[in-house]
């Protein structure tokens, strides 16, 4: 089955932890996409990247580092820069790197929570 | 100005009622325009994108007033099961980025 998978679906981390959420898809989508999401509020766009070694900032970068090493794969890490970091993290991806007709494919998203 | 607005909600109408959500988007240059549905807590999935002809999918009809900015979602006899939160969302510009509304929360009552 094709799809996006994120993992884990729940993450615990502790105040000043660096902490790495995964995302892979094998759709065989160039574009890749990391957003964040807030209880009564509208996604955010984190990093996106449109190609392999590639990768933009989005709106709220700060505290936050990308990769994109396969076209697979765009893990997120979360630093300890981030000064709220507690929220539901999605992953998305869509076929190509121009989206004016694409539809975006989300993953079931992260949810990481800081204690 | 926010790029989308929505009216939250929620709003609770009985099965079988006729609902309207209405969008409005602040950057007259955007190009591209979708209706997302994401229940409760999960991941957005795409109901229909949005054509400046307007456009039908059986019970749902989005339509697009690009001189007013703004876009609407209409859901006809209304079933449960489409109690969800409907996200507005907005194609920015070339770099694919897509701008998402804070959304409006339907529930649909027995």
């Amino acid at each position: 089955d094709g799809g996006i998978t994120q993992s884990p679906k729940y993450l615990f981390r502790k105040e000043g932890q660096n902490v790495t959420l995964s995302c892979e898809q094998n759709l065989n989508h160039d574009a890749m996409y990391w957003y964040r999401q807030d209880p009564g509020q509208g996604l955010r766009l984190i990093y996106y990247s449109q190609i392999v070694n590639d990768f933009q900032k989005g709106d709220i970068a700060e505290g936050y580092s990308v990769s994109r090493e396969k076209k697979e794969s765009f893990p997120l890490t979360v630093t300890s820069a981030q000064k709220n970091p507690t929220a539901f993290y999605l992953c998305a991806s869509s076929p190509s790197r121009v989206a004016l007709y694409n539809e975006q494919f989300f993953g079931p998203g992260t949810r990481l929570t800081v204690l | 100005r926010k790029e989308v607005e929505q009216d939250p909600g929620p709003f609770n109408v009985p099965e079988g009622a006729t609902v309207a959500f209405n969008c409005t988007y602040s950057n007259s240059a955007s190009q591209s325009f979708f209706w997302y549905r994401q229940d409760c807590r999960k991941e957005p999935k795409l109901l229909m994108s949005v054509y400046s002809s307007g456009n039908e999918d059986g019970r749902f009809t989005a339509q697009l007033n690009r001189a007013s900015q703004y876009i609407s979602l209409l859901i006809r006899d209304s079933k449960l099961s489409d109690s969800a939160t409907y996200l507005c969302v907005v194609y920015r510009g070339s770099q694919g980025n897509l701008i998402f509304g804070k959304g409006t929360k339907l529930s649909v009552k027995p």
